[in-house]
């Protein structure tokens, strides 16, 4: 069985830009949650999509949006980067139900100038 | 507060086993412990899980408190590929992710 893959593995955007990260999930896997983790910290949930939907979502503001696509790859999209912006945006894969462990992929790095 | 409190930081030496503990004091009843951990420059892995009884996999084994308030993290014979950063979740019904906290910084000396 394949992982999760995520590219690209290091990013740099200027103050502004727009950012697309992406994912593939793991074989079988019908859900896709996204993690931004700043330097020294644990990963902070973004946001979650099953079946093509966003069906959960932490703090974060409208400007991080993503898609799910019916092959369960999926996007995340950052609108006018801010430098804050800078970390690592990991992508986890998993069936549905909250007992299902979360299987990361190694994470896009983003800086952000 | 959806987190847990874990030690920053641990050392053991290695092929000795590993207690790494967990407060979880607010845990609900249908809440399950999570375990994961990470490496240098990878993304978190699973480690084990479970609800009421001690869980054994191949990796560890988690032993949680009979009033589910606490549970630790025991890793049978640490070797020096498990030095990572821990991290002990609650987890709920929900589509609301994973919280992480800081996680305790295990160090294997040689």
């Amino acid at each position: 069985e394949t992982g999760v893959t995520q590219s690209p593995t290091h990013l740099i955007k200027t103050r502004g830009q727009q950012v697309t990260l992406r994912c593939s999930s793991q074989s079988g896997h019908n859900t896709v949650s996204w993690y931004q983790q700043a330097l020294g910290q644990g990963p902070q949930f973004i946001f979650q999509y099953y079946r093509e939907e966003e069906n959960g979502r932490g703090n974060f503001p409208p400007r991080f949006s993503g898609l799910q696509f019916p092959n369960y790859s999926s996007e995340l999209n950052v609108n006018a980067l801010e430098l804050d912006d800078s970390a690592l945006y990991l992508c986890a894969s998993s069936l549905v139900g909250f007992d299902s462990p979360l299987h990361f992929g190694n994470g896009t790095r983003l800086t952000v100038t | 507060d959806a987190k847990t409190t874990q030690p920053n930081s641990m050392e053991s030496n290695e092929e000795e086993p590993v207690h790494l503990p967990c407060n979880h004091s607010t845990i609900s009843g249908t809440d399950y412990i999570h375990w994961y951990r990470q490496l240098p420059s990878q993304g978190p892995e699973y480690v084990i899980h479970g609800l009421t009884s001690n869980v054994n996999n191949r990796m560890a084994s988690l032993a949680i408190a009979e009033d589910r308030k606490s549970s630790t993290l025991i890793l049978h014979r640490a070797t020096l590929r498990d030095a990572a950063v821990y991290y002990c979740i609650k987890k709920g019904g929900g589509a609301d992710g994973l919280t992480f906290g800081k996680g305790t910084h295990l160090i294997i000396q040689p």
